[in-house]
């Protein structure tokens, strides 16, 4: 089966550094993706991991370990608008199109 | 550049009432996938569609079909609607499949089944 983990929720400071945790049980692997999704909207895409290792985009970053079944988004320098949920998702190895996510760590970014 | 377009964005539905979502994918984009994403959890994935055939589909009940048209646009129904159908609806398209890039997804449509 396909399981997801993450926080539920998080707090943090204006301007701190928060990591948010995904650890994953799948059937199948080809890929973890990391979204951002604000109250009442889609989610946005923020990264991509497929090998293992760090990917750095701006103020975000995600991690990879595949033997582990782990992975991390780093948020730095965080501002209020960062105040959202953070969707973890790994897709299937046969079918491109299906993600299977988790429920979204809440994180709530105060002043 | 339009992005995933989705219609409606809300909608009212009466249980045992049928229901038509649509969906335009991102131009030049093949693939749609459907999800369904209810209030506190994460997007479930009901199906995929790429180059109009069915390549993908989640543990949903038979009430739930879609299909894809000739332009890649995509159509999601449900019938009978239960309550327990509320939930907001996610379009998802990317480039190609499988392997593919990420997906971009629409705002979705809210469903309320009263």
């Amino acid at each position: 089966g396909q399981n997801i983990d993450q926080p539920t929720e998080m707090t943090a400071t204006e301007g701190a550094i928060v990591q948010i945790n995904c650890t994953y049980q799948t059937s199948g692997f080809n890929g973890l993706f990391w979204y951002q999704q604000h109250a009442g909207e889609a989610p946005t895409f923020l990264s991509y991991n497929v090998l293992d290792g760090l990917e750095e985009k701006g103020r975000f970053s995600s991690f990879l370990s595949r033997s582990k079944g782990y992975s991390y988004l780093l948020l730095k320098e965080l501002q209020m608008k960062d105040s959202a949920s953070y969707l973890c998702a790994v897709r299937d190895d046969t079918n491109a199109g299906k993600s299977t996510f988790g429920d979204g760590t809440t994180l709530t970014v105060k002043p | 550049d339009a992005g995933v377009t989705q219609s409606p964005t809300h909608l009212i539905k009466t249980r045992g009432q049928h229901v038509t979502l649509r969906c335009s994918p991102i131009s030049g984009h093949k693939s749609v996938s459907w999800y369904q994403q209810v209030l506190g959890q994460g997007p479930q994935f009901i199906f995929q569609y790429y180059e109009k055939e069915e390549r993908g589909r989640g543990n949903f009940p038979d009430r739930f079909s879609a299909r894809q048209f000739p332009n890649y646009s995509s159509e999601l129904n449900v019938n009978a609607l239960l309550l327990g159908d509320s939930a907001l609806y996610l379009c998802a398209s990317s480039l190609v499949a499988p392997g593919g890039t990420e997906a971009f997804f629409g705002q979705g449509t809210r469903l309320t089944v009263v």
